[in-house]
């Protein structure tokens, strides 16, 4: 079983559609939780960490369930723009102090006009 | 930006030639990982730097080997490339919650 799962999509969806990815990790100890985005022939870019208690910045919420080991991301109102591979990234345990990352496959977004 | 630099951006090597990549990390991070992202995959972590020395690396073989200079700045050496290594190489320092801070990246095509 991988550390990280992401379905890899491709995600079609319309301008101004709503869209939610999902993420499983396999440690129940991991630290830190991150959301990347991607695009093509370019390094990841952070584009927002996870909490226990859930967070938003603009148009992107972030939600993580430590029960579950599952981790999502909404992207409401879509835009041209949007369209990139969305990574999910965990801290595993043990790691705390060498920052080791582990990267989801990513999710392939695609809006369309 | 993310102020972390690589270089140089691509680069075509023969199998069983070395190769080393360099990375200049953002003003203050002490702390540079190496990841390697083939195509259609997340990066997944080669080693990490601090004050100069290796404190963690993950499922890479001994050929795969670095070093950190007393201004930060790193390298990664790979030595007798295989046609598997071709991938983008990405250099990344580490913020105050973990999170990481990449460079562009240098790809790298192993004939």
């Amino acid at each position: 079983r991988k550390e990280v799962e992401q379905d890899p999509g491709p995600f079609n969806v319309p301008e101004g559609a709503t869209v939610a990815f999902n993420c499983t990790y396999s440690n129940s100890a991991s630290q830190s939780f991150f959301w990347y985005r991607q695009d093509c022939r370019k390094e990841p870019k952070l584009l927002m960490s996870v909490y226990s208690s859930g967070n938003e910045d603009g148009r992107f919420t972030a939600q993580l369930n430590r029960a579950s080991q599952y981790i999502s991301l909404l992207i409401r109102d879509s835009k041209l723009s949007d369209s990139a591979t969305y990574l999910c990234v965990v801290n595993p345990a043990g790691s705390g102090n060498t920052g080791k990352l582990i990267f989801g496959q990513g999710t392939t977004l695609q809006v369309k006009p | 930006e993310t102020g972390v630099t690589q270089s140089p951006t691509h680069l075509i090597k023969t199998r069983g030639q070395q190769v080393t990549l360099r990375c200049s990390s953002q003003s203050g991070h002490n702390t540079v990982s190496w990841y390697q992202q083939a195509l259609g995959q997340g990066p997944q972590f080669i080693f990490q730097y601090y004050r100069e020395e290796e404190n963690g690396r993950g499922n890479f073989p001994p050929r795969f080997s670095g070093l950190q200079f007393p201004n930060y700045s790193s390298e990664l050496n790979v030595n007798a490339l295989e046609l598997d290594d071709s991938a983008l190489y990405l250099c990344a320092s580490r913020g105050s919650y973990n999170e990481q801070f990449f460079g562009p990246g240098t790809r790298l095509t192993v004939l």
